[in-house]
């Protein structure tokens, strides 16, 4: 069981926009701005796309945004285009997993109709 | 800016194992530097961290006591060394960098990774 909790699966439409939640608690992503996410595709390597809550690093499309209220935050991808169709994760920096620093949410398929 | 990992393959429950990432393109010795695992159709799971210096690390919970994370910034090379290896440790292993530095230790961020070297421990 992962520590932070993602839907198993989203889909959406080409050019609709789609929500990925990802909820933790107070001692990760409700504590700090170290939220990042990541896109997988099969047999990849992860790829940053958000970083601290609502940063996107240099490269990566404005359809793609974050966003944090709470516990909870989230990833919104807007205009979906079929390379969108992907596994996506969602990190936090933690301070209650004793020696474990960083923790994942358990992923969330996207499917592009 | 290139992330390299080796040293994976098949080994038995209990043995030793010692994986290397060759860092290119940046300056390794500026950046910390982590170890991130996938196990086989399973999500993402951090494994360990160290600082630019390598100075400090730290060591997630599920391999502390095991696994040992060091670096040589002479050789632009991070090193995971893992010890009493078990089936649940089988997985495809990741280093990433981190922004942290000088400056900053940690930004708990992920901005490059490698391609990833798998580890089957089957006996």
């Amino acid at each position: 069981q992962s520590a932070l909790t993602q839907p198993a699966s989203v889909s959406g439409s080409p050019g609709q926009s789609i929500t990925i939640s990802c909820t933790g608690t107070s001692s990760d992503i409700g504590g700090y701005n170290y939220v990042s996410w990541f896109q997988q595709h099969p047999g990849k390597a992860p790829r940053l796309m958000i970083y601290d809550v609502g940063n996107r690093p240099s490269g990566v499309s404005h359809r793609f945004s974050g966003s944090k209220s709470g516990n909870t935050a989230s990833l919104t991808i807007s205009g979906l285009q079929a390379e969108d169709e992907a596994d996506y994760y969602c990190s936090s920096y933690t301070s209650y997993i004793r020696s474990t620093l960083v923790v994942f949410g358990g992923g969330t398929k996207l499917t592009v109709l | 800016v290139q992330l390299v990992e080796s040293g994976g393959g098949v080994v038995q429950p209990g043995r030793s194992q010692r994986l290397s990432c060759a860092a290119s393109g940046f300056t390794f010795g500026s950046y910390a530097m982590h170890w991130v695992r996938q196990a086989p159709g399973k999500g993402l799971e951090w494994v360990a961290v160290i600082s630019y210096d390598g100075n400090n690390n730290y060591i997630g919970e599920s391999v502390k006591g095991r696994f040992a994370i060091s670096r040589d910034n002479s050789k632009n090379t991070l090193y995971l060394q893992m010890n009493s290896l078990r089936y649940e440790d089988t997985a495809v292993y990741y280093c990433a960098r981190d922004q942290g530095g000088s400056a900053a230790d940690y930004f708990w961020y992920f901005d490059v990774w490698g391609r990833g070297t798998r580890v089957t421990v089957s006996s």
